[in-house]
């Protein structure tokens, strides 16, 4: 099976500038998440998606951040204009239900997107 | 003070020691406990979800201790591949948010 899929994988921009992240979670999987993890700190949900509706976005900074799952599937988030202290790895997840709360049913990862702002 | 809470470590052991984490949770209305496991570089991966009656899964225990609002995970017999940084994660009930802890980091020497 397929698990979740992001690019790019590293990603190099200058503060101001602006910068997308792709994620395509695994087959089925109605659930999606999108983390900010920086170096030393656990993963900080910024959006979650049910299908292709919001679930929760309370900690995403909406003046520079966005995040889209127009047909349920693929999910982009966008940084514009990047600052500093954005530099982390972006991480995409998928569950196949809200629940994620068993072992078949839980939240999996992808590689991340490394962000350096400079 | 913050929701999930963890002491970041590290904590250095040897090979064949036994190492506990404890991770501390502030919303008593939390209902759903796991520990992921985070290698450098990579992904968080579910080590194992925390039941209230406690649960093992080979060398590894996880308990759940609702009066003191705080989780653990006992590592039995540490092997050098169990160096990694373990993630608590939390969420409240009747909530779908996970909130994750900052981590443990756990390194294993010879």
């Amino acid at each position: 099976e397929a698990g979740v899929a992001q690019s790019p994988r590293y990603k190099i921009i200058e503060k101001r500038q602006s910068v997308a992240f792709w994620c395509n979670p695994i087959s089925g999987h109605a659930t999606l998440y999108w983390y900010q993890q920086i170096l030393g700190q656990g993963p900080k949900l910024l959006i979650q998606f049910q299908n292709n509706g919001v679930v929760d976005d309370s900690q995403l900074p909406k003046d520079r951040f966005s995040a889209e799952r127009l047909k349920g599937v693929d999910s982009t988030l966008k940084i514009q204009p990047a600052k500093l202290e954005d530099s982390a790895v972006y991480l995409c997840a998928s569950s196949l239900t809200l629940l994620a709360v068993t072992s078949t049913d839980t939240q999996y990862f992808g590689p991340g997107t490394r962000l350096t702002v400079l | 003070r913050k929701e999930v809470e963890q002491d970041p470590g590290p904590f250095n052991v040897p090979e064949g020691a036994t190492v506990a984490f404890n991770c501390t949770y502030s919303n008593s209305a939390s209902q759903s406990f796991f520990w992921y496991r985070q290698d450098c570089r990579k992904e968080p991966k579910l080590l194992m979800s925390v039941y209230s009656s406690g649960n093992e899964d080979g060398r590894f225990t996880a308990q759940l201790n609702r009066a003191s609002q705080y989780i653990s995970l006992l590592i039995r017999d540490s092997k050098l591949s169990d160096s990694a940084t373990y993630l608590c994660v939390v969420k409240p009930g009747g909530s779908y948010i996970p909130t994750f802890g900052r981590g443990t980091s756990l390194i294993v020497h010879p």
